[in-house]
């Protein structure tokens, strides 16, 4: 199994950029997660969907920020317009159920915004 | 206020100690988690546990429920064993996770 594939590994942009990352989670884990990871505050939940629809968004920052889900094989979390405090390391994970199945973790795209 | 507490935040140890990091939550959890995170970022899960004792190797992990703490504990340790640990638990009734803020760990040879 490929895992969690996730695009860009690094970014980097100017501020004021729009800014797309990307996520392919496992074949049939029906839960996919995006978290954001920082070193003031560690890692933090900023959305999931199951079954590509949204649950819980409660911890997107802001209305700059916005994820999708179109089919059970992509997702994409958009940052517009990005500012340098959106600067982390930006994880999507997956899981086929996770009240009793862990997570899988992409290896993550590091964002620095100038 | 973070209502996972990671202990201690950094240790340092050399080839060979038993290590052992902590982990304190507040609420009521369906599972908690240990997960690993080596130097250029990658996080792998380690353990998901709801109660008593689960082994992998020379990793141990346990949980008290009614005293809300859970243990990680590494047998004969080696250096390829320095990464960040991180907690985190799984509220009842949802399925996203709460993390601690890690605990940075290295071995030296």
């Amino acid at each position: 199994d490929a895992g969690v594939i996730q695009s860009p590994r690094h970014e980097v942009t100017e501020m004021g950029q729009e800014v797309t990352l990307r996520c392919k989670p496992i074949s049939g884990h029906d839960y996919l997660f995006w978290y954001r990871q920082t070193m003031m505050r560690g890692l933090e939940l900023l959305i999931y969907f199951n079954n590509n629809v949204p649950i819980d968004d409660s911890g997107m920052p802001e209305d700059r920020f916005s994820a999708k889900m179109p089919n059970a094989s992509f997702s994409t979390l958009k940052i517009q317009p990005s500012e340098p405090r959106d600067s982390a390391v930006y994880f999507c994970a997956s899981s086929p159920h996770p009240k009793v199945q862990p997570q899988h973790f992409g290896d993550g795209t590091r964002l620095s915004i100038l | 206020k973070n209502e996972v507490e990671q202990s201690p935040q950094n240790l340092t140890a050399q080839e060979g100690e038993f290590i052992t990091i902590n982990c304190s939550y507040s609420v009521g959890i369906s599972a908690l988690h240990w997960l690993q995170q080596h130097p250029g970022g990658g996080i792998v899960s380690l353990f998901m546990l709801s109660s008593g004792k689960k082994k992998h190797g020379r990793l141990i992990a346990t949980i008290n429920i009614q005293e809300k703490h859970s243990s990680l504990h590494i047998t004969a340790s080696h250096p390829r064993d320095s990464a960040v640990y991180i907690c985190a638990w799984q509220i009842q009734g949802a399925q996203k996770l709460v993390f601690g803020q890690g605990t940075r760990l290295t071995i030296n040879p």
